[in-house]
């Protein structure tokens, strides 16, 4: 699977957009961009994923650019809920295939 | 919203002992997951599941580890013959085909 790099902090105040961006330049043609988040110790939660599109959903949008080596994610109104890790993972889509986890990105919501 | 279960949230158990962690999947999904965190670490694949068996497993599941799905519902990892170093967060996660995986919030596990 494709390595992916993130920043290891971000801090953001609140009601501002939160910009989670992630690098995977080695990411291959059929695999998916995939973030999850994880609230101190509770499991990593699905947040977004995609393969060359922006997609958006009720929690964030993911805007990938056009040569798929990078990748942010927006949380458009950030609360101090959404304080948590953040990663970023490369993989297959609707398979067996494991999620690799890197080290993600600390976001801090900042009041 | 469905979601995966996990029971239970926290077992101590002493060393050498068997334990089971227990999962209850996503009820149509097809691909099943086990996955731990050591404290203040990542978070680690162990197991995949499919068809029922195995496709794929870590270095870290060796033939202490074992999966199975007793029944139409449930998902279990057992450990056993538990060492100190087994000490973890273990998250089970499902997906189904062409869906992401869902988490569940995990067992803690202790081995005293």
């Amino acid at each position: 699977d494709a390595k992916t790099t993130q920043p290891t902090s971000m801090d953001c105040a609140e009601g501002r957009a939160a910009n989670l961006p992630c690098n995977h330049s080695t990411i291959s043609g059929n695999e998916y961009v995939y973030w999850y988040r994880q609230i101190h110790s509770q499991g990593p939660q699905y947040i977004i994923h995609g393969l060359k599109n922006n997609e958006t959903n009720e929690m964030a949008s993911l805007i990938i650019t056009e040569d798929r080596k990078s990748s942010t994610l927006i949380l458009p109104h950030a609360t101090l809920r959404d304080t948590a890790v953040y990663y970023c993972i490369v993989g297959l889509s609707g398979s067996a295939r494991q999620l690799t986890f890197g080290s993600g990105t600390q976001l801090t919501v900042l009041p | 919203e469905p979601e995966v279960t996990q029971t239970p949230s926290h077992q101590v158990t002493q060393m050498g002992q068997e334990v089971i962690l227990r999962c209850v999947p996503i009820s149509n999904h097809l691909y099943f997951y086990w996955y731990r965190q050591i404290l203040g670490q990542k978070v680690e694949f162990l197991v995949s599941f499919y068809n029922n068996e195995i496709s794929e497993k870590s270095e870290i599941f060796d033939d202490q580890f074992s999966v199975e799905r007793p029944d139409g519902s449930n998902f279990t990892l057992k450990i056993r013959s538990t060492k100190l170093e087994d000490s973890a967060m273990y998250f089970c996660a499902s997906g189904g085909a062409g869906q992401p995986q869902h988490f569940g919030d995990g067992t803690r596990l202790s081995i005293l």
